[in-house]
């Protein structure tokens, strides 16, 4: 139940396409949806969050869908470029656990020029 | 404000001894976290710290042992190690839950 799946596990997707990366959540008590980036040898970066009372965020080219009902949310990347080639991972996390992350498995992404 | 740093960078250990890494967090951050990053298993949480007292912990064999300092500064330890400990740790800081977890570059521990 405290899983987070994610998908797809790899993505190739031409420069100025749109990425799209999904996951899927069991648990309920998730109130709070991060996505990070990772380039190798780079720690996690923040791209953008959302919690479960509003159903679309946008910062820039990013945005994140969320759907409570379906227990699914899924990170849209615009305009793809070939600077956005990394890992990205889905995470939850619930108040009662105070700042415990569940991850999902991440999807590495490749832009293509 | 200077982000989330994280020594060693490298460390090479040999079986059966004992590590300790270290997390400075961003300032005015409480909260610090500890995770292992693997290519098999991914990012597992390890342990959570806030106000120098244990919050929460995840699924890791007693081995693996923290504590954070009235400065908010982290070491976590491992000890006894073995050849499955080698992997990126990586240590986030955050204001508290729901406020975003930045993350330090990782410390990345080979054991032999």
């Amino acid at each position: 139940q405290q899983q987070v799946k994610q998908s797809p596990q790899s993505l190739i997707v031409q420069k100025g396409g749109i990425s799209i990366i999904n996951c899927a959540y069991e648990n309920t008590a998730f109130d709070y949806f991060p996505w990070y980036q990772q380039f190798p040898g780079k720690g996690p970066a923040l791209l953008i969050a959302i919690r479960p009372d509003v159903s679309e965020k946008k910062e820039g080219r990013f945005t994140i869908s969320f759907n409570k009902s379906a227990k699914q949310f899924s990170l849209h990347i615009m305009d793809s470029q070939p600077g956005d080639s990394a890992t990205y991972f889905c995470a939850a996390s619930s108040h009662n656990q105070g700042g415990k992350l569940i991850f999902g498995q991440g999807t590495e992404l490749s832009v293509k020029p | 404000k200077a982000g989330v740093t994280q020594t060693p960078r490298y460390l090479i250990k040999t079986r059966g001894q004992q590590v300790t890494l270290s997390c400075s967090p961003i300032s005015g951050h409480r909260s610090v976290s500890w995770y292992q990053q693997t290519p098999g298993q991914g990012l597992q949480f390890l342990f959570e710290y806030f106000s120098e007292t244990q919050r929460n912990k995840g699924n890791f064999p007693g081995r693996f042992s923290g504590r954070q300092f009235s400065n908010s500064r982290s070491e976590m330890n491992v000890s006894t190690l073995e050849l499955g400990d080698s992997a990126l740790y990586l240590c986030a800081s955050s204001t508290g839950p729901k406020a975003g977890a930045f993350f330090g570059q990782g410390t990345r521990l080979t054991v032999v």
